[in-house]
């Protein structure tokens, strides 16, 4: 079955760049997508890729994509503590669902 | 458009009792998911449909769970009888034409159910 996994917390410096990573398995992934979770909110998409692309920059983000070792990352530049959240990567194995990761707590710290 | 709308946001409920979750999706889209979150488990689809039908139910736990669309506008999402276990945050996400075709999922705030 399909298994996204992250690395559960990352600590960055307010205005230092963040990397977030993430593995997936399904090599038939047309799409990978990031989310951001806020407390006592809903999942918010940040950005996708479509498997087909190496590099994919959205004014501070950029999404970098491995397909041969199925490795996906996420930059943030100039990091601000508005973007403390979790952050979840998530693959679409199928044609209609999405497989999400445990999710990266990133806290910056000011 | 305002979203994805779920209701309530909080429910605290007893063991044993019903509960009723529900969900209006961004109007025209054709997929309709339900998921739940817990710290252990993290995000797992329980069901999703197309066009109103349930197409893939897997993930539902088990017979006390049940879901319905009775029309493109509404789905319900339904727990009887309810167990402590069942305490989770559930969302409600729905696509315009399947995350596949790079059409993303758009989620609501999530009902926050507590079974004591």
């Amino acid at each position: 079955g399909e298994d996204v996994e992250q690395s559960l917390f990352l600590s960055v410096r307010e205005g230092d760049s963040s990397v977030i990573n993430c593995t997936y398995t399904d090599s038939s992934s047309t799409y990978l997508y990031w989310y951001k979770q806020e407390p006592g909110a809903g999942l918010q998409l940040l950005t996708y890729i479509f498997s087909n692309m190496d590099m994919k920059q959205d004014q501070r983000l950029t999404v970098l994509l491995n397909k041969k070792d199925k490795h996906l990352s996420l930059r943030i530049a100039d990091t601000q503590t508005g973007d403390s959240a979790i952050y979840f990567c998530a693959e679409s194995p199928g044609a209609n669902n999405l497989f999400f990761g445990t999710g990266t707590r990133l806290t910056v710290i000011p | 458009d305002a979203g994805v709308i779920q209701s309530p946001r909080h429910e605290v409920t007893e063991m044993g009792q019903e509960v009723t979750l529900r969900c209006k999706p961004i109007s025209g889209h054709d997929y309709l998911f339900w998921y739940r979150q817990t710290m252990m488990r993290g995000l797992e689809l329980l069901i999703y449909f197309n066009n109103n039908v349930p197409i893939d139910d897997s993930g539902m736990p088990e017979d006390r769970f049940s879901a319905k669309m009775p029309n493109a506008s509404f789905s319900t999402l339904k727990i009887q009888p309810s167990e402590p276990r069942d305490s989770a945050v559930y969302f409600c996400a729905s696509t315009l034409s399947g995350t596949g075709v790079g059409s993303p999922l758009h989620f609501g705030n999530g009902t926050r159910l507590t079974v004591t």
